[in-house]
């Protein structure tokens, strides 16, 4: 099992150009996450989608568009990259039984926009 | 006010002391509350969840609760310098919502 995988790995923008990063899952995970991370800034939540054909935002949404194809893919979109989206991107599905629950990180997608 | 906030560190100990770190929350319908560890370059993992009021440990992890307070801390007893990381703290708030705090790097000087 693959877990949470996250394509590409790496990515150079330049302002204004558009790209999509993929995430995809095989855990059968309900629910699915996008964060951004920033040196010092800890995790900041972009967009989750609680089940299939649903999304939310989250804390930074601006400039973002996500889209959940089907259970196993979550994508996020962005449509005229700035400098300020240079970040590590973080896919993240959540499994949760009764009390329990944990999220699974993918590896990150580092992006930078020049 | 951030909804979670963390000591930013670095915290530095000693190989073998007892390491602290420390949560506070604004959302008092959290119910749900996490500290994950991340390696410079890595994804984050799971060490500790914990639900209700008190004390869970888990080998050399004690994690607290005091919703009262708003407050959630993770002890890291004799601590190792693979312990050296940042930890993140999160919580579910409503419906689905994960958040985390920004982090608490920890250096274990052997």
């Amino acid at each position: 099992n693959a877990g949470v995988t996250q394509t590409p790995k790496f990515q150079v923008l330049k302002t204004g150009q558009s790209m999509t990063l993929q995430c995809a899952q095989d855990m059968n995970h309900n629910s699915m996450y996008w964060y951004r991370q920033d040196p010092g800034m800890g995790l900041r939540l972009i967009y989750y989608s609680a089940s299939e054909g649903t999304t939310d935002k989250g804390e930074v949404p601006n400039g973002y568009n996500v889209s959940r194809l089907n259970k196993r893919e979550f994508s996020l979109r962005l449509e005229s990259a700035a400098p300020s989206q240079t970040s590590v991107y973080f896919c993240a599905t959540r499994f949760f039984e009764g009390t329990y629950n944990e999220q699974f990180f993918g590896p990150g997608t580092r992006l930078t926009v020049l | 006010q951030k909804e979670v906030e963390q000591n930013s560190g670095p915290l530095s100990v000693p190989e073998g002391a007892i390491a602290s770190l420390n949560c506070t929350y604004s959302d008092r319908g959290s119910q749900s509350f996490f500290w994950y560890r991340q390696y410079s370059g890595k994804s984050p993992e799971l060490i500790m969840s914990i639900y209700s009021n008190g004390d869970k440990e888990d080998g050399r992890f004690t994690a607290q609760l005091n919703k009262a307070s708003q407050y959630v801390s993770l002890l890291i007893r004799d601590s190792q310098p693979s312990d050296s990381a940042t930890y993140l703290c999160a919580l579910k708030t409503s419906y689905d919502k994960v958040i985390f705090g920004p982090g608490t790097s920890l250096s274990v000087i052997p």
